[in-house]
């Protein structure tokens, strides 16, 4: 059964840092790794899709990478700004017999908090 | 624009009275899903649908029904809600036939409250 798990459970940085958020699965079998966003009792928007043959995939100030041998990606924030403060989840798909289905599995997030 | 829409956003109820949360996606999409999100249980997956006339049964399903008669609709009915049943609740999207590893879109959630 895949686990995913993110860390740390919570992050609070001054405006302006780089930062990395860890998530980590157990079942490297996976066709591809998302990235989400959600901002308090609000929805889940979608920051990054990695593919499980892509290495690294880049949108604005964010940077996402795969290492699926290790079971691994990180979400890399550049210089981030009080307005990136929300929770960040990530998910994978679930295989059973090969077939990646739609069902995801998520990790509990990371509660990012930017101060100015 | 790609969207999943979910009614009502928020919603208070009574334990015992029907009713239905809706759900559509303008993206041809064939697997839909809905799924509740707790404080420290997470995202868990209720019920999904793999087509038309196609849906099955998630981790979490008992107190919950769904129907696919359109492949854009998949509402998600709660016959008799519970107060075990106050959760946020959301719809989700992604193509699934002969693509895997593509992008899930979600719907912006449903708040439910069952007093």
């Amino acid at each position: 059964k895949q686990e995913v798990t993110q860390i740390p459970a919570a992050l609070s940085v001054p405006e302006g840092e780089n930062l990395v958020l860890n998530c980590s699965f157990t079942d490297s079998a996976i066709y591809n790794l998302q990235w989400f966003r959600q901002d308090p009792g609000k929805g889940l928007t979608s920051l990054l899709l990695i593919q499980s043959s892509q290495r690294e995939q880049t949108s604005g100030r964010l940077n996402a990478s795969l290492d699926k041998s290790s079971g691994r990606s990180t979400l890399y924030i550049a210089a981030s700004q009080p307005g990136d403060s929300a929770t960040y989840l990530c998910a994978v798909p679930t295989n059973a017999g090969g077939t990646s289905y739609g069902k995801l599995t998520f990790g509990q997030g990371t509660i990012l908090t930017v101060h100015p | 624009e790609a969207q999943v829409t979910q009614n009502p956003r928020y919603l208070i109820t009574v334990t015992g009275k029907k009713l239905t949360v809706t759900c559509s996606q303008n993206m041809n999409h064939e697997y839909m899903s809905w799924y509740r999100q707790d404080p420290g249980l997470g995202l868990r997956q209720i019920y999904y649908s793999m087509n038309v006339e196609v849906t099955d049964k998630g981790d979490v399903p008992e107190g919950y029904k769904v129907s696919r008669k359109e492949k854009r609709n998949f509402p998600l009915i709660l016959e008799s809600p519970s107060p075990n049943q106050t959760s946020l609740y959301f719809c989700a999207s992604t193509r699934w036939q002969g693509a895997p590893g593509t992008e899930a879109f979600f719907g912006q959630g449903t708040r439910l409250t069952v007093v």
